[in-house]
């Protein structure tokens, strides 16, 4: 299947400081990424859809200032957590689908992250 | 409100027997529906997919079945074997291009040896 990469798996930061999430599509090119969080024994909540060269669109609640997402190639997308807070901590998974019907989504390793 | 539910959280099967994992939706626009199996601290990996237009999908070890008029899917999974031990996750897409997946909140699988 194709294959999705995210980087990092994990990271731990202090409060106030930013951390970016780097999500990649490495052997197709995915028009549309998917941000999900998942907190403990919980679903994967949509955070935002991040449609390539042009804004995202983020779910209701989502804090579209506070999550900042770039998709600036059709092989790359970002989420930066700005001013990250221990409440932000959480386990965050980017999906890629083949086609803009995403009758199959791929997904990244996840990235779990810690605020201290 | 959630649109796609897994009310059992958890199941427990011995090797060798069958496991069977249900979900519920309550959206009739869904016209995709899909089963993801995750591991702790890991992204959830692709397992099978049934279109809304189909009642059965089999694939190995793992059959979909659909029952639209009920908004009920399950996936059953025979035989069961303890590396099948995982979060399973049921998942739905609108009938919309480039629309996000809806997780349930998984079910996870035990199975004993």
């Amino acid at each position: 299947g194709a294959v999705v990469s995210q980087h990092p798996s994990w990271v731990i930061c202090k409060s106030g400081t930013s951390v970016k999430i780097e999500c990649r599509s490495l052997d197709f090119q995915a028009t549309t990424m998917f941000w999900y969080r998942q907190f403990p024994k919980q679903s994967l909540m949509l955070m935002a859809t991040s449609n390539e060269g042009s804004k995202a669109t983020y779910e209701q609640g989502v804090e579209k200032d506070k999550f900042l997402i770039n998709h600036a190639s059709l092989t790359l997308s970002t989420l930066t957590v700005t001013s990250a807070h221990p409440e932000d901590s959480s386990f965050y998974i980017c999906s890629a689908s083949l086609t803009t019907q995403g009758t199959e989504a791929f997904f990244g390793q996840g990235t779990r992250l810690t605020v201290v | 409100d959630q649109q796609v539910k897994q009310n059992s959280p958890s199941l427990s099967v011995q090797e060798g027997r069958i496991s069977i994992l249900n979900c519920d939706y309550t959206n009739s626009m869904f016209d995709y529906f899909l089963w993801y199996k995750k591991y702790p601290a890991e992204g959830p990996t692709f397992l099978i997919s049934i279109s809304s237009i189909k009642d059965k999908n089999e694939d190995g070890r793992f059959t979909v079945f659909l029952n639209k008029s009920a908004k009920h899917l399950s996936l059953h999974i025979v035989p069961s074997q303890p590396g099948d031990s995982a979060v399973y996750f049921c998942a739905a897409r609108l009938n919309q291009a480039g629309t996000a997946l809806i997780f349930g909140k998984g079910t996870t699988l035990s199975v004993s040896s």
